[in-house]
């Protein structure tokens, strides 16, 4: 199948600043966006979804974009904390057969004090 | 605590071996995934189980095998072990809904040496 991937495999920030994860996914059918985070181990924590029919969604501190016209997701996390530090994954599936999540590749967030 | 239990944490074993890892899906969940995770792979699909029944194969070797049982509990059974077969596995499970995101357990770190 297409797989979802990351343009960014670290990406450092200072405590306080606004984070910005990229993903981009290639399966125009794709229509179910997830947002995962992971600690060091850990297994991936469910953060924040989206469906195709919206192109944002706010949840505490974090916000998800989608962009269907580009084929591009992203993740906005305000205020960053150091326990924001951690691996974060795209995921997406499709309404199609009985399809399942497929993962991106994982972009590591390092928060500065 | 996800809901979602895997035991063994941590599985250290010679090649050529074959273990089993398990899975207690989160209460209610009728849907199981496994996931192997490798540093330079991240989270690959393996094999799901809906109540009792494989319902989707993704890059699983003909080496390892999967079943659900009556209670639900996942196994994943590794066989003829491999070097690289070292990683961590994780088992998720989900709700009926397609908008479901899944609750992933916190792992097996499987070490072939």
């Amino acid at each position: 199948g297409e797989s979802v991937g990351l343009h960014l495999p670290t990406l450092s920030v200072q405590e306080g600043d606004n984070s910005i994860i990229n993903c981009a996914y290639s399966n125009s059918a794709s229509d179910y966006f997830i947002w995962y985070k992971q600690e060091s181990g850990k297994g991936p924590q469910f953060i924040i979804d989206i469906r195709s029919n919206m192109d944002k969604r706010q949840g505490q501190r974090v916000t998800v974009l989608l962009n269907k016209t580009v084929k591009h997701l992203s993740l906005q996390i305000a205020a960053t904390q150091p326990g924001d530090s951690a691996v974060y994954f795209c995921a997406e599936k499709t309404k199609a057969g009985y399809s399942t999540l497929t993962f991106g590749k994982g972009t590591m967030l390092l928060v500065s004090p | 605590d996800s809901g979602v239990t895997q035991t063994p944490k941590h599985l250290i074993t010679a090649t050529g071996q074959r273990v089993t890892l398990r899975c207690s899906p989160r209460s209610g969940d009728l849907s199981v995934y496994w996931y192997q995770q490798s540093l330079d792979q991240g989270l690959q699909f393996l094999i799901q189980y809906y109540n009792g029944e494989e319902r989707a194969k993704g890059n699983i070797l003909e080496r390892f095998s999967a079943q659900q049982f009556p209670d639900l509990h996942s196994e994943l059974n590794l066989s003829s072990l491999e070097l690289g077969d070292s990683a961590l596995y994780f088992c998720a499970s989900s709700g009926e809904s397609y908008s479901y995101g899944y609750t992933f357990g916190s792992g097996t770190r499987l070490t072939v040496v």
